[in-house]
């Protein structure tokens, strides 16, 4: 159990337009789910916190109108990167937390954006 | 501030030799403890975590790593490399309340025949 799903996996885009990844929790509900942004080569940075029916709360740095944060249900949070430039290409995972004990969380595969 | 150092950016080991990715955090509140491996182009998969209890913690494919509050580290290891071994390891660090995780800047691992 406990298996998180991102879709799509991998998107091409060009320069201006707007990209939506849904990150989805598949056997448990999650009132809350994390989008992390990870560089060639470097390390997940976290960039926003999304709780379920309230507006997402983003880290120092992150355009929050450039990354529009969406968790309108227990089982789904979406991010649209809107009108991407190619500084936006990046993977981007998103996790989502499971309310047992330890609050543990689970990760999704991740979305790979190529901005041209 | 809350940190995670992995200080080997990179690290080549022989196939059969053994393996300890070193990992030291700062956390404010007790830590939830962490280690991921990533292949390239892959998402994250889960090797082991440290909640509580017994300070060492066994893993999946034959990774262990050892809880020192002392040393504030979280170190893995494993006896015996093998080729498939090769990835990225981050270890990160979360709170009781079920936080974001913090992760460090990961070490590439690289096996050597």
């Amino acid at each position: 159990g406990a298996v998180v799903s991102q879709h799509p996996s991998w998107v091409i885009c060009k320069s201006g337009t707007s990209v939506k990844i849904e990150c989805r929790s598949l056997d448990f509900q999650a009132t809350t789910m994390f989008w992390y942004r990870q560089f060639p080569k470097q390390s997940l940075m976290l960039m926003a916190t999304s709780n379920e029916g309230s507006k997402a709360t983003y880290e120092q740095g992150v355009e929050k109108d450039k990354f529009l944060i969406n968790h309108a249900s227990l089982t789904l949070s979406t991010l649209t990167v809107t009108s991407a430039h190619p500084e936006d290409s990046s993977f981007y995972i998103c996790s989502a937390k499971r309310e047992t004990i330890r609050y543990e969380q689970y990760f999704g595969p991740g979305t790979r954006l190529t901005v041209t | 501030a809350q940190s995670v150092t992995q200080p080997d950016i990179h690290i080549t080991v022989s196939e059969g030799a053994s393996l300890e990715l070193r990992c030291n955090y700062s956390y404010g509140a007790t830590p939830y403890l962490f280690w991921y491996v990533q292949s390239p182009g892959q998402g994250l998969q889960l090797l082991l975590k440290y909640f509580s209890g017994d300070t060492l913690v066994q893993g999946i494919k034959g990774f262990e790593a050892e809880f020192k509050r002392s040393q504030s580290s979280f170190n893995l290891r494993k006896p015996s490399v093998h080729w498939s071994d090769a990835a990225e390891y981050f270890c990160a660090v979360g709170g009781q309340a079920g936080t974001a995780l913090i992760f460090g800047k990961g070490t590439t691992l690289s096996v050597s025949s």
